[in-house]
C-alpha cells in the first residue's frame, strides 16, 4: 500500500490568486494522478503526472490553470492558478504503483473555497 | 469510454442491516476498485476485483462482478454507522489511455 499526505488539507483563497497543492508520497510510485472533485459530484481526472515527463492532461484542463510539478518518485505540486469561485473542490493526488493491476490510492484531500 | 456508473440511490439503512449497491460500466476493463469516502474527504480503497474473478470478499465487504452484464456490487453486511459514507466504484483499464474511471457514487447512511 501507499501513504499519502498533502498540505494544505484546506484553504480559502481570493478570487485571481493562486493556490500549490502538494502531494508526499511514503514510497516511489510511477504514476501520480491529480483529480478533482466538485461538491457532490464524482471524481474528474485532471492530469497524468509521471516523473521525468511532462504532465498529460484531461480534455477541459490546461497546464496554465493547473500547472504540475514532479521532481521526484515519491513527490508532486499542483498548483490551481488564477481562481475563481468555479475551482472551489476538493483536490485529491493520487498515486498507482507498478504493474497492470495495481490497486489507485488516494490522498486526504485538499478542500479549496475560493471567493 | 469507459466508465463505472452507480445506481444514483441513495440507501438508508439501519444499523444491521446489509446495504447493497450496483455498478455498471460500459466498456472492457481489467479491474474494478470500490472506495469508501466519509464527508468529503479522501479516497479509501475497499477492495479490487480483477476482470477474471466473480466475487470477492473483504472482511463485512462482499463484492461480485459480472463482466457479461458490465455491473459489480458492493455488498456490506451487518452495516454500523461507521459505514455512514459515499460509496464509489471506478473501472481500471491498464492499457490504452491508461485512466481509472469514477462512477456517480452512492450516499448510505447507516441508522444506530
Amino acid at each position: 500500500s501507499a501513504v499519502i499526505s498533502q498540505k494544505p488539507s484546506r484553504d480559502i483563497c481570493q478570487r485571481g490568486t493562486s493556490l500549490t497543492i502538494q502531494c508526499q508520497v511514503d514510497s516511489q510510485v510511477t504514476m501520480m494522478f491529480w483529480y478533482r472533485q466538485q461538491p457532490g459530484q464524482s471524481l474528474t481526472l485532471i492530469a497524468t503526472a509521471n516523473q521525468g515527463s511532462e504532465a498529460t492532461y484531461e480534455s477541459g484542463f490546461v497546464i496554465d490553470k493547473f500547472p504540475i510539478s514532479r521532481p521526484n518518485l515519491t513527490f508532486s505540486t499542483l498548483t490551481v492558478s488564477n481562481m475563481s469561485p468555479e475551482d472551489s473542490s476538493i483536490y485529491l493526488c493520487s498515486v498507482r504503483t507498478s504493474g497492470r493491476q495495481e490497486t489507485q490510492y488516494f490522498g486526504p484531500g485538499t478542500r479549496l473555497l475560493v471567493l | 469510454s469507459q466508465q463505472g456508473e452507480e445506481d444514483p440511490q441513495a440507501l438508508s439503512i439501519q444499523e444491521g442491516e446489509n446495504a447493497t449497491m450496483n455498478c455498471s460500466y460500459k466498456t472492457s476493463i481489467n479491474n474494478l476498485q470500490w472506495y469508501r469516502q466519509n464527508s468529503g474527504r479522501g479516497l479509501v480503497h475497499l477492495i479490487l476485483i480483477r476482470s477474471n474473478e466473480r466475487e470477492k470478499h473483504s472482511g463485512r465487504l462482499r463484492v461480485t462482478l459480472d463482466t457479461s452484464k458490465k455491473s459489480s456490487s458492493l455488498l456490506i453486511t451487518a452495516s454500523r454507522a461507521a459505514d455512514t459514507a459515499s460509496y464509489f466504484c471506478a473501472t481500471g483499464r491498464y492499457y490504452g489511455n491508461n485512466r481509472l474511471a469514477f462512477g456517480k457514487g452512492n450516499q448510505v447512511v447507516v441508522i444506530p
